[in-house]
Order: C-alpha cells, then sequence, then structure tokens
C-alpha cells in the first residue's frame, strides 16, 4: 500500500532557530502534497497545498514566509518554519495524494514541534 | 465549500458495546467522505471512505458507516467496541471535482473503551 514517511518525528529547536520537516512518498508520486497542523485536543487545520514542481498555495492566514513549503519532486516535500518561536509549537501532518487516484490520501506519521 | 460536524467531542462505551460516532457534512457539491482513526502522536489512519459505490461502507477494525444523503451524515458504528478502539476519530469531506480536492476535517471525537 502507499506510504509516506515523515521525519523528524519530534524535534525539539531554539527560539529564533529554523526546522525543516520532511515527508517523502515511499512508493506512489505525490503530485499534491498538504501540509497540516494540529494543536492539542484539535482538528487538522490545512496549512497549505503544494503542487509538484509549483509555488505552494497557503490557506488564508498562515505566513507564507514563516512556513516555506518545496515540492521540488514527485516523492518529497518539505516545510521549513522559520524564524520559529514558542507559538509555532503543534504537531505538524503531511498528506500525499496521486492526482490519477481520486480520494486517496496518504498521512506522513507526524512531527511533534517544540520550540523552546 | 463544504464542512463537517461532528456531535460529540467525547463518547464513552463499555466494552462490548455498540460503537456510534456521529458526522454530518456540509458540500455544495457531491461529496467524498472519509473516517479516520488517529492514536497519540501518531498521524491518521484511513478506516473507511464513502466514493458514491455502495452506501453502506465496511473498513478495518469491524467499523463500518453508512451514506445518507437525505439526512447528509455518515455516521460510524461498530457493533462491539474493542479496548484497541480508544482513540481520536476524525470525519472529513473533500469535493468530487477534480482539482478542488483538499479535505476538511470535523472538529475530532474521542472516544474511550470502559472495561
Amino acid at each position: 500500500g502507499a506510504v509516506v514517511s515523515q521525519h523528524p518525528s519530534r524535534v525539539i529547536c531554539k527560539s529564533g532557530t529554523s526546522v525543516k520537516i520532511e515527508c517523502r512518498s515511499l512508493d506512489f508520486q505525490a503530485t499534491t502534497m498538504f501540509w497540516y497542523r494540529q494543536f492539542p485536543k484539535q482538528s487538522l487545520m490545512l496549512m497549505a497545498t503544494s503542487n509538484e514542481g509549483s509555488k505552494a498555495t497557503y490557506e488564508q492566514g498562515v505566513e507564507k514566509d514563516k512556513f516555506l513549503i518545496n515540492h521540488a519532486s514527485l516523492t518529497l516535500s518539505t516545510l521549513t518554519v522559520t524564524s520559529a518561536h514558542p507559538e509555532d509549537s503543534s504537531f505538524y501532518i503531511c498528506s500525499a495524494q496521486n492526482s490519477r487516484q481520486v480520494a486517496r490520501y496518504t498521512f506522513g506519521s507526524g512531527t511533534r514541534l517544540t520550540v523552546v | 465549500a463544504q464542512s463537517v460536524t461532528q456531535l460529540g467531542s467525547h463518547v464513552s462505551v463499555s466494552e462490548g458495546a455498540l460503537v456510534l460516532l456521529r458526522c454530518n457534512y456540509s458540500s455544495s457539491v457531491p461529496p467524498y467522505l472519509f473516517w479516520y482513526v488517529q492514536y497519540p502522536n501518531q498521524g491518521l489512519q484511513l478506516l473507511l471512505k464513502y466514493t458514491s459505490a455502495a452506501t453502506l461502507v465496511k473498513g478495518i477494525n469491524g467499523f463500518e458507516a453508512e451514506f445518507k444523503k437525505s439526512e447528509t451524515s455518515f455516521h460510524l458504528t461498530k457493533p462491539s467496541a474493542h479496548m484497541s478502539d480508544a482513540a481520536e476519530y476524525f470525519c472529513a469531506v473533500s469535493p468530487t471535482n477534480f482539482g478542488n480536492e483538499k479535505l476538511t476535517f470535523g472538529t475530532g471525537t474521542r472516544l474511550t473503551i470502559i472495561p
């Protein structure tokens, strides 16, 4: 079955530094990647949608200069949290989709980011 | 526009009892509907999905859901709860028109199983 590998699973960084989260589709081509943020005991909020080779489309209220998304290949997308602050601490989850497979979304295992 | 409402942020059932998690949706186009389960500090695992085929959908771990257009509902059920079913459950909707396929999630229901 389709597998998405997300790394790291946990990261602690100092305030002001940047953190990169990787999301790889291992056995299929991810034409679209979705990045979500989840606060404790809350639902998933879509941050942005990226199509391979194109600029990401950000949801309203998400700072594109703070959350940099790169989707340069069909198997890799990255989310970089720049100049992280404690309020950026959250659980980040990616989801990959192949446009040839309708209604099929494969989720990564998530990244717990803690900014101290 | 699309949205999902999950009634009950917390549901507790006894082991062996019926599990019923409620989900109502709103969508301007025919929807695809999903149920996902999430264990602590993990990603989402697909339980089942409705993609306009059979209205009664069977998923993994004994779960099933029925799409009822007249009630705009997609409730999740399991005849007999198991301790391992304790988790967070999310209902989600996506439109069926190509090019606008992002998932919209409900607020989630935390299922607790009482021994």
